[in-house]
């Protein structure tokens, strides 16, 4: 079974531009979530999808992101427009659905987008 | 606010020995807890899944405990090898309401042949 891609796996643009993270979950995976680890700091979430809806956006740093899932498959982040601190690493993530709320879960990690804005 | 803390030290251990990372956590009752590895260039990659109503847990050479009281979870690698080094995050589900993580800064872990 091929695992979480991300797409593109570097992307360096200057302050102000224009970015959009792609990230094709497992196949058959209706959550699928969107991480971010900056420099010297830990991974954090940014936003869970179930299926095409978002379940919650509460990691979401601004409205300078967008995230979208349409169909429920495929998921895109874009940035817009970027800043410094922007930086670091983007990780998206997929899992089946629990069996109930909190019983938790493997979530299936892609390698993640490395961006650097300059 | 919820906080979790992992050594940032680099563990250095000789290879065929136990490896024990720690994780605590302060301000939260999580319903589970995991643990990841993470190699470099690479994204997280699931290991060991335990539960609240769980002590311990265990893969292969790999242990977890799980301290509720002492909000604590310890991560162990019997008869450790070099090809164990790598990165070790634990993550808690972050809310009542989803399956969301929230990260620790994770130990690097080195096995020295």
């Amino acid at each position: 079974e091929a695992g979480v891609t991300q797409f593109p796996s570097h992307s360096v643009i200057e302050k102000g531009q224009t970015v959009t993270l792609r990230c094709d979950p497992i196949s058959g995976h209706d959550n699928l979530y969107w991480y971010r680890r900056v420099m010297g700091k830990e991974i954090k979430f940014l936003l869970h999808f179930v299926k095409e809806s978002k379940q919650d956006e509460s990691g979401m740093p601004n409205n300078r992101f967008l995230a979208e899932r349409t169909g429920g498959t495929y998921s895109t982040l874009k940035v817009q427009p970027a800043e410094l601190e922007d930086s670091g690493v983007y990780f998206c993530a997929s899992s089946h659905p629990p069996r109930w709320t909190r019983s938790g879960e493997t979530q299936y990690f892609g390698p993640g987008t490395r961006l650097l804005v300059l | 606010s919820q906080k979790i803390e992992q050594n940032s030290e680099a563990l250095n251990i000789q290879e065929g020995k136990t490896a024990t990372l720690t994780c605590n956590y302060t301000n939260y009752s999580p319903a589970y807890l995991q643990w990841y590895r993470q190699d470099p260039g690479r994204g997280p990659v699931f290991l060991l899944l335990i539960r609240e109503n769980e002590k311990e847990k265990r893969k292969e050479r790999l242990k977890v405990t799980f301290d509720t009281t002492l909000k604590q979870s310890l991560f162990h690698i019997t008869a450790s090898q070099p090809a164990d080094s790598a990165t070790y995050l634990c993550a808690l589900d972050a809310s009542n309401a989803g399956n969301m993580l929230t990260f620790g800064g994770g130990t690097r872990l080195m096995v020295k042949p």
